[in-house]
């Protein structure tokens, strides 16, 4: 059964600096790209990062560009998201999604999420 | 950056209508374009993928078409357990995902 387990969310100030991780079991994690969506609350789903089966293929939404850094590490089926100057208007739910390929498609299975609260 | 609008923002349906939501490319985005229910309190659930196709466990009720610009999906008789918010979703190889703005589901 193929699980993915956020963690690392929390209340920080704005300005500051969060990891988010992802940990993966259940199917070969080097063989699927893996992504990042957000949900602020109650609106929609907003796509934030994604990331090829070897790290060669990488992108971001604009909104977080420059500010968010994707990473993997295959070795410990893990994903991994650093938010870096954080704003309120990060405030959302994040998932961690995997897909069906190793380098894009759509999203098969989706973690619970973890929470930021972006807030002074 | 490609834009997804999805319409309507919300319906209202009684058990057993057909339910149409679109969603529209701002380019051609050929078939790579997936369909998702959400639930409240819940992630997302893959429904359709590639325009077309039903994910493995998904009621045949559900169905999409289209290719290009313009999407449809449908859920050919409502069901209860069908009260949910839909999202399109479009995808390239760069990665780069858009999401529709979603489609709330009520009962009427």
């Amino acid at each position: 059964e193929v699980q993915l387990v956020e963690s690392g969310g929390g209340l920080v100030q704005p300005g500051r600096s969060l990891r988010l991780s992802c940990a993966a079991s259940g199917f070969t994690f080097d063989d699927y790209a893996m992504h990042w969506v957000r949900q602020a609350p109650g609106k929609g789903l907003e796509w934030v990062s994604g990331i090829s089966w070897n790290s060669g293929s990488i992108g971001y939404a604009d909104s977080v560009k420059g500010r968010f850094t994707i990473s993997r590490d295959n070795a410990k089926n893990s994903l991994y998201l650093q938010m870096n100057s954080l704003r309120a208007e990060d405030t959302a739910l994040y998932y961690c999604a995997k897909t069906n390929d190793i380098l894009t498609g759509y999203l098969t299975e989706w973690g619970q999420g973890t929470l930021v609260t972006v807030s002074s | 950056d490609i834009q997804m609008t999805q319409s309507p923002s919300s319906l209202s349906a009684s058990v057993g209508d057909r339910v149409t939501i679109t969603c529209q490319a701002s380019q051609d985005i050929s078939n790579y374009l997936n369909w998702y229910q959400q639930k409240p309190g819940k992630a997302p659930k893959l429904l359709i993928y590639d325009a077309s196709n039903l994910e493995t466990g998904v009621p045949s009720r559900f169905s999409g078409s289209g290719s290009g610009t313009d999407f449809t999906f449908t859920i050919s008789s409502l069901q209860p357990e069908d009260i949910a918010t839909y999202y399109c979703q479009q995808y390239d190889n760069l990665p780069r995902y858009t999401f529709g703005q979603g489609t709330k589901l009520e009962i009427k």
